[in-house]
């Protein structure tokens, strides 16, 4: 079956690094999405990785692994905003299979 | 955990026809569901606010009358794109809350990709 896991929840502090794991087990691979949701808005493309290594926007960076199944996000120089739900999504076969979504709580 | 299916995965129409995209919540009651269009490597648009029961809610720039929302059952929102064009080529996404949970707890679907000719 189609598998992806991530974490349920996190906390972290303002201005410390983060980062959030996801792992997944899928029949097929095009690549891998990261999404930022803000309670209650739509979510927000964050990127979008289809080779193996970690690709650096600002500061959030994305990492994959094919070959282990593994993707991370990481968040350096946490801001309060970044408190939202961080969603993985495997594409394969034009469809999107999700993971549930970590929940980052950041603390002052 | 909860899952949310679409049917279909993919549909290839000619430019004129209508087509029906389904969004079922598979193991939970939903009675809002969400639809989002999504562009290649691009956010994810919200489209509609699905009600159950009541008309949807539609967002700024979207044709209520293009895009027809019926969402007949706790279980079940349907999106009909009448009269495809082939602009309207895209992926649509449903989300759906469990009815037991708040709002920002969603489970999207996989997807249905539209192709129009």
């Amino acid at each position: 079956g189609q598998n992806i896991d991530q974490p349920t929840e996190m906390t972290a502090t303002e201005g410390a690094i983060v980062q959030i794991n996801c792992t997944y087990q899928t029949s097929g691979f095009n690549g891998l999405f990261w999404y930022q949701q803000h309670a209650g808005e739509a979510p927000t493309f964050l990127s979008y990785n289809v080779l193996d290594g970690l690709e650096e926007k600002g500061r959030f960076s994305s990492f994959l692994s094919r070959s282990k199944g593994y993707s991370y996000l990481l968040l350096k120089e946490l801001q309060m905003k970044d408190s939202a739900s961080y969603l993985c999504a495997v594409e394969r076969d034009y469809q999107l299979i999700w993971g549930a979504g970590t929940k980052l709580i950041i603390k002052p | 955990g909860a899952v949310v299916s679409q049917h279909p995965s993919w549909v290839i129409c000619k430019s004129g026809t209508s087509v029906k995209i389904e969004c079922r919540s598979l193991d939970f009651q939903a009675t809002t569901m969400f639809w989002y269009r999504q562009f290649p490597k691009q956010s994810l648009m919200l489209m509609a606010t699905s009600n159950e029961g009541s008309k949807a809610t539609y967002e700024q720039g979207v044709e209520k009358d293009k895009f027809l929302i019926n969402h007949a059952s706790l279980t079940l929102s349907t999106l009909t794109v009448t009269s495809a064009h082939p602009e309207d080529s895209s992926f649509y996404i449903c989300s759906a809350p469990p009815r037991s949970e708040g709002l920002e707890t969603q489970y999207f679907g996989p997807g249905t990709r539209l192709l129009v000719l």
